[in-house]
């Protein structure tokens, strides 16, 4: 089981490009969430999917979308990126919202410039 | 609004030492609280649950309710510990916080 994928590792934008960030699971995980890590304010929840056909936004969506394209998949999209949207990001994923280990995948690190 | 507060960003010490993170919370009801670590160029994964009281990796903690503390401990820190440590708390609506995290160095 690969777990959590995301894709990409890295990427570096312009101010007002778009891009998207896929991720995966492969747990059947039915909960999955889309965190950025910044320095000195930990994991801050930008949307999650509770469930396959629902998304809700988090602590901090502005300036994002998202999708649930199935059970599996939850991508991430930034429609005019901002150096504000420069962090690292995570993909994580747990059979139910609520108390439950999240898994987390790999991270992917953008710079906006 | 619940809060996890790590007052620690870094945290130094040396090997065979005991380590202490601190995790302070602000919530009215009953949470359910975690410690996440981040080994280098390793994905974030689950060290312990308050719920499990278990002792992953020689660490253990106890959740302090009249303190709202649930710090994290180890009678004697590895060089194999440094990491990144996030605690997490999770509350009634099922929403997820994490703190700010701690670096701990463990120097040899």
């Amino acid at each position: 089981n690969a777990g959590v994928t995301q894709t990409p590792k890295f990427q570096v934008l312009k101010t007002g490009q778009s891009m998207t960030l896929q991720c995966a699971q492969d747990m059947n995980h039915n909960s999955m969430y889309w965190y950025r890590q910044d320095p000195g304010m930990g994991l801050r929840l930008i949307y999650y999917s509770a469930s396959e056909g629902t998304t809700d936004k988090g602590e901090v969506p502005n300036g994002y979308n998202v999708s649930r394209l199935n059970k599996r998949e939850f991508s991430l999209r930034l429609e005019s990126a901002a150096p504000s949207q420069t962090s690292v990001y995570f993909c994580a994923s747990n059979r139910d919202r609520g108390p439950y280990e999240q898994y987390f995948g790999p991270g992917t690190r953008l710079t906006v410039t | 609004a619940q809060r996890v507060t790590q007052p620690e960003k870094l945290l130094s010490v040396f090997k065979g030492a005991p380590v202490e993170l601190k995790c302070n919370y602000s919530y009215s009801g009953s949470p359910e609280l975690f410690w996440y670590v981040q080994y280098s160029r390793q994905r974030l994964q689950l060290l312990l649950r308050h719920i499990s009281r278990e002792s992953i990796k020689g660490f253990t903690a106890d959740l302090n309710k009249g303190e709202t503390s649930f710090h994290l401990k180890k009678p004697f820190a590895q060089e194999e510990d440094s990491a990144m440590y996030y605690c997490a708390l999770s509350d009634n609506n099922n929403d997820m916080r994490f703190g700010a995290g701690t670096r701990l160095t463990v120097k040899p």
